[in-house]
């Protein structure tokens, strides 16, 4: 089975400072990844995807940007947060044709002071 | 691009009443398939229901969604609401143009509350 893995569970970080979020994948070969945020009360919104290692795409500009390291990894990063930065960040998956399915990781909480 | 309207921000229902949350869309790519997600407190969300099917019912947990893409529609119906139904609901569309790849565009998403 697969199971996804995102750290840390929760930030609370300060305006200008640098950020790093993670996730994981287990038990699934060549998936494609995805970073999602979302506000307190609003709506989930595609920030990045990545078909393969090395390639990723931006989906929306919130001066974020994203890696993928390695087939099971995927990294959300800024060197300087700003405020509307806070939200919950979610990493999700989708695999071989599976009518669009994405499945979500558990996410990180992110409070920017 | 394509879009997804939730008219309800939050919808209360008292237990053992029909609920539906209302879901339309609109589409000008390749859409692939619909769903419902659901997302309980401080939870991630996870899919409910999915349909790629039109006039085709489709079922899960009590609840059901029948597509209509006469009407763009994807309305989320249960016939008895629980206490534990009570969490916020996403209507989403995937559209992508590969067979593996799909970006989901969610609507506002509507809390639903069930109250004794």
């Amino acid at each position: 089975a697969q199971t996804i893995h995102q750290w840390p569970v929760a930030e609370i970080k300060a305006v200008g400072s640098p950020l790093s979020l993670g996730c994981t994948i287990k038990g699934k070969s060549s998936p494609n990844l995805y970073w999602y945020w979302q506000a307190t009360g609003g709506t989930l919104q595609q920030l990045f995807y990545s078909i393969t290692v090395g390639q990723v795409e931006s989906v929306v500009q919130l001066n974020l940007s994203a890696s993928r390291p390695k087939d099971d990894q995927f990294i959300l990063s800024t060197e300087k947060l700003l405020l509307s930065h806070s939200g919950f960040y979610l990493c999700a998956w989708s695999g071989d044709w599976g009518g669009g399915e994405q499945y979500f990781g558990p996410g990180t909480r992110l409070t920017v002071l | 691009g394509d879009s997804v309207t939730q008219t309800e921000g939050l919808v209360t229902v008292t237990e053992g009443l029909p609920v539906k949350l209302n879901c339309t869309y609109q589409t000008t790519y390749l859409t692939i398939a619909f769903f419902w997600y659901v997302q309980y407190l401080n939870e991630a969300p996870q899919v409910l229901l999915k349909s790629s099917t039109d006039n085709k019912r489709t079922e899960h947990q009590g609840f059901h969604a029948t597509l209509h893409k006469s009407s763009s529609s994807f309305h989320l119906q249960k016939s008895s609401a629980q206490l534990s139904d009570s969490a916020l609901y996403y209507c989403a569309l995937s559209e992508g143009t590969s067979s593996s790849f799909s970006k989901l565009v969610f609507g506002q998403g509507t809390s639903l509350s069930v109250v004794p």
